[in-house]
């Protein structure tokens, strides 16, 4: 069963920073394209950032852009998000999603974690 | 960016009714590489993570009751609900993967009358 755990997220200030992570299990992690997603409180969603499954290939909405990375350790099993210039904008859940699609592939979206709240306030 | 827009926005629908979603593409998302529509339809319980119900505009996803079916091709896409179950109250949401940009639509509400 493929299970995705997202931490890191919590309260920050307007021009801070965060990382989150994600611990994957259940299924071949370095196969896999990867991704984030955002659902800001009672809003819609919102793709961020997309990786390929070496971590070669990156992807960042427009609205992300210059201010978040997206990584990835294979070695671990991990994924993360490296998010700067934080404002009240980015405050939303912030959801770990495996794609379907392999290697420098990207389709749809498979299986989704619980998700974890990031706060921006001060 | 390739924009998609959904209506309506909201629906109530009476059980055993059925309830049609439609998204339209700003761009097509028919690949004329694999003949392939790049479109994927999920839906969002409240409290929970979204859950895919179809891919390539009309592949159910595992699991998926037949009462689900998408449709649709191009710019032009569907989601029908042939007869509502009360579980089926929901918000949905159609996505396109032609880019690697991925977008979703607004999120339709799907409610029982």
């Amino acid at each position: 069963e493929v299970q995705l755990l997202e931490s890191g997220g919590g309260l920050v200030q307007p021009g801070g920073s965060l990382r989150l992570s994600c611990e994957a299990s259940g299924f071949t992690f370095n196969t896999y394209a990867m991704n984030w997603v955002r659902q800001s409180p009672g809003k819609g969603l919102e793709w961020i950032s997309g990786i390929s499954s070496s971590g070669e290939s990156t992807y960042h909405a427009g609205s992300v852009k210059g201010r978040f990375t997206i990584s990835r350790d294979n070695s671990k099993n991990t994924l993360h998000l490296e998010m700067n210039s934080l404002s009240a904008e980015d405050t939303a859940t912030y959801y770990c999603v495996k794609d379907v699609g392999r290697g420098d592939d990207f389709y749809h979206l498979d299986s989704w974690g619980q998700g974890t709240l990031v706060t921006v306030s001060s | 960016d390739i924009v998609l827009t959904q209506s309506p926005d909201s629906q109530s629908v009476s059980l055993g009714e059925r309830a049609t979603i439609n998204c339209k593409s700003s761009r097509t998302l028919l690949s004329s590489s694999n003949n392939k529509n790049y479109l994927a339809w999920y839906q969002q319980k409240p409290g929970q993570p979204p859950k895919v119900l179809i891919y390539w505009a009309s592949i159910r996803a595992s699991g998926v009751p037949d009462r689900f079916s998408g449709s649709g091709s191009g710019t032009d896409f569907t989601l029908t609900i042939s007869s509502l179950q009360a579980e089926d109250v929901a918000v949905y949401y159609c996505q396109q993967y032609y880019s690697n940009f991925r977008t979703f639509g607004q999120g339709t509400k799907v409610e029982i009358k």
